[in-house]
Formats: structure tokens, C-alpha cells, sequence
């Protein structure tokens, strides 16, 4: 297996555009969550998805953050509009159910820098 | 509001002694702990877990300590190798996040030769 495979690995766009990260989790895992690395937060949780469904969005910092889950295989987390506050590295990983004792599997992360 | 705590931003350790990694959480709920180990450019890769009805697990050079009253645990490499310099992440998982994983912020580690 590829593993959880994120797209693009590094992005730099300027203020007020709009980025989309993609992520195709490990196939026959149910949960996808997407997280955000920054040195003052750590790793935090901003969605998770069960079964193509959104289920926690609580950690989304703003409306400018949104993700979708069309299918099994691909999720995406759009902001629009960008700012640089924004700029951390974004993990997508997948498991084969929510529960953590299941362990995640973390794709290489997107580093989104916006300037 | 962080409930996953890792104090130290940066450890540093000599090959061959003992290091020993902290974590504290607020959440009495929480009943299943997990260490993660991450490179960098590399995503976080799942190291050793301990369940609330432990208080120890073992795993090679790894072990994890629980301590639920103290709200406290703790990872122990011994002995420590160069190629164990990573940051660790400590997480837990309770029915009150969905099960959902929460993270601390991550604690550096330098194996120096």
C-alpha cells in the first residue's frame, strides 16, 4: 500500500488566493481527519470525516476553512481566502475507524506558506 | 484549550543514557494513550500506546508509564541512539473527543554521539 498521499507537498501562494490540499487516504480505512502543525498549537485537530461523512468540524479555525470528503479515496481542505496566519504544515491521516486505539496512519503533510 | 500538555519543547540526551519524555493531560476521560514519532518532511509514524487499564508497556527500548492519578505518563528510551533525535508527539483518545486523537505540542530530542 502507498500509504496516505497528500498533495501538493509544499505550496506558496500570496494573501487572499484560495488553496486546495488533496489527500487519498489508505484504501478500506473508514476515518480521515485532517490536521495543522504549528509550533504554538502542536498538532491540532481541525475535521474528521467517518464513512465520507463530516462528523467533528470543531477544530476548523474560521469559515475561510472547509473540506469535503466526495468519496472514499479523496478529501479536500480548501481556504479561501488565504492569509498568513495560515501558513503551518497540514497532515491528512487515515484509519480504519475513528477510535485512536486503531493508530493513525499520517500522510507527509502539505506545507502551506502564504506571504 | 490543550488538553494533551508536553512542557518540554526540547530535550537533549547522550547515545547511550536514558531519555525520558513527559506528558500531562487534563481530560479524566481520556483512557487510551499513544506516542508518535516524527522526522523531518515526514508525517507523525505511530510508536508504542498504552491502554488506561495499564500502567506500564514495553516495547523493545520503549516504554511507556501511566500514571492516571497524576494524570501523567511518560516515555523512556533506553538506551538512546542518534537515530532516535526526533520530535515526539504524545496523544489520547476518549470517548469524550469521539475517540478522535488530541496531540501535545511536541517535544524535540537530541541524541548526541
Amino acid at each position: 500500500d502507498a500509504g496516505v498521499i497528500q498533495s501538493p507537498r509544499h505550496e506558496v501562494t500570496e494573501m487572499g488566493q484560495e488553496v486546495t490540499l488533496r489527500c487519498k487516504p489508505i484504501s478500506g480505512h473508514n476515518s480521515l481527519f485532517w490536521y495543522r502543525q504549528t509550533m504554538m498549537r502542536g498538532l491540532e485537530l481541525l475535521i474528521y470525516f467517518n464513512n465520507n461523512v463530516p462528523i467533528d468540524d470543531s477544530g476548523m479555525p474560521e469559515d475561510r476553512f472547509s473540506a469535503k470528503m466526495p468519496n472514499a479515496s479523496f478529501s479536500t481542505l480548501k481556504i479561501q481566502p488565504s492569509e498568513p496566519r495560515d501558513s503551518a504544515v497540514y497532515f491528512c491521516a487515515s484509519s480504519p475507524m475513528v477510535a485512536g486505539w486503531y493508530g493513525y496512519t499520517f500522510g507527509s503533510g502539505t506545507r502551506l506558506t502564504v506571504v | 484549550d490543550q488538553q494533551v500538555k508536553q512542557n518540554s519543547p526540547s530535550l537533549s540526551v547522550q547515545e547511550g543514557r536514558i531519555s525520558i519524555l513527559n506528558c500531562d493531560y487534563t481530560n479524566s476521560m481520556f483512557d487510551y494513550f499513544l506516542w508518535y514519532k516524527k522526522y523531518p518532511a515526514e508525517g507523525p509514524t505511530f510508536l508504542i500506546s498504552i491502554s488506561s487499564i495499564k500502567d506500564k508497556n514495553e516495547d523493545g527500548r520503549f516504554t511507556v508509564f501511566l500514571n492516571k492519578s497524576a494524570k501523567h505518563l511518560s516515555l523512556h528510551i533506553v538506551p538512546s541512539q542518534p537515530g532516535d533525535s526526533a520530535v515526539y508527539f504524545c496523544a489520547a483518545s476518549g470517548e469524550n473527543s469521539g475517540y478522535a486523537l488530541n496531540f501535545g505540542k511536541g517535544t524535540s530530542l537530541l541524541v548526541t554521539p
